[in-house]
């Protein structure tokens, strides 16, 4: 079963433009991870957020957690046609010890 | 090069003809897992090791046996494959079972069962 689910499913966005992509969860967390995926490629860690954190930067990348909404959202700030992937939140639990589980991502298509 | 190793890339068969998808790691990672990814669905889970001899089911296991007798490797086995096993399938590690570490990813092994 799918813990986090993404939305929206695609993005359609301009070079230059910010992409913000939400992740939704069911039960509690100890950590959510974004992971980017180009084209049928492995995925590619960009950014943890432990459950007792709110906002953690990586260059471009914003990422906030509201445990008591059970979500987090990316935000690609000044997005470039490099960042057109597909995204995916993942999570781990208490309840789901030793389990890592992703959303259906959202797909992000950056044009020039 | 730090690195998750999989092989083969590209893997055409027929239902029945057991496989092996091989899966190494160079990191000394303790825990291990296997998805597959189609297409609406994300990726789901179907083994993962938290130690060498220590595995267990994810969320997709039927149809799929896995073991863990070296740390660095993780072998994915479909006794007897069947065309709804047609997927693209990923390896993973990472340091710890406490998942509070990233996710190396391998470059996956497109699967297609006739």
């Amino acid at each position: 079963s799918q813990q986090g689910e993404e939305d929206p499913q695609a993005l359609s966005i301009q070079e230059g433009e910010n992409a913000t992509m939400n992740c939704s969860y069911k039960t509690s967390i100890n950590n959510l991870q974004w992971y980017r995926q180009n084209s049928g490629r492995g995925l590619v860690h960009l950014i943890l957020i432990r459950s007792n954190e709110r906002e953690k930067h990586s260059g471009r990348l914003r990422v906030t957690l509201d445990t008591s909404k059970k979500s987090s959202s990316l935000l690609i700030t000044a997005s470039r046609a490099a960042d057109t992937a597909s995204y995916f939140c993942a999570t781990d639990g208490p309840d789901s010890w030793g389990k890592l589980q992703f959303g259906a991502g959202t797909q992000v298509v950056v044009t020039p | 090069e730090a690195q998750v190793t999989q092989n083969p890339r590209y893997l055409i068969t027929v239902t029945g003809k057991k496989l092996t998808v091989t899966c190494s790691q160079n990191m000394n990672h303790e825990y291990m897992s296997w998805y597959r990814q189609d297409p609406g669905l994300g990726l789901r889970q179907i083994y993962y090791s938290m130690n060498v001899e220590v595995t267990d089911k994810g969320d997709v296991p039927e149809g799929y046996k896995v073991s863990r007798k070296e740390k660095r490797n993780f072998p994915l086995i479909l006794e007897s494959p069947s065309p709804n096993q047609t997927s693209l399938y990923f390896c993973a590690s990472t340091l710890s079972g406490s998942l509070n570490s990233p996710l190396h990813f391998g470059n996956g092994t497109r699967l297609t069962v006739t």
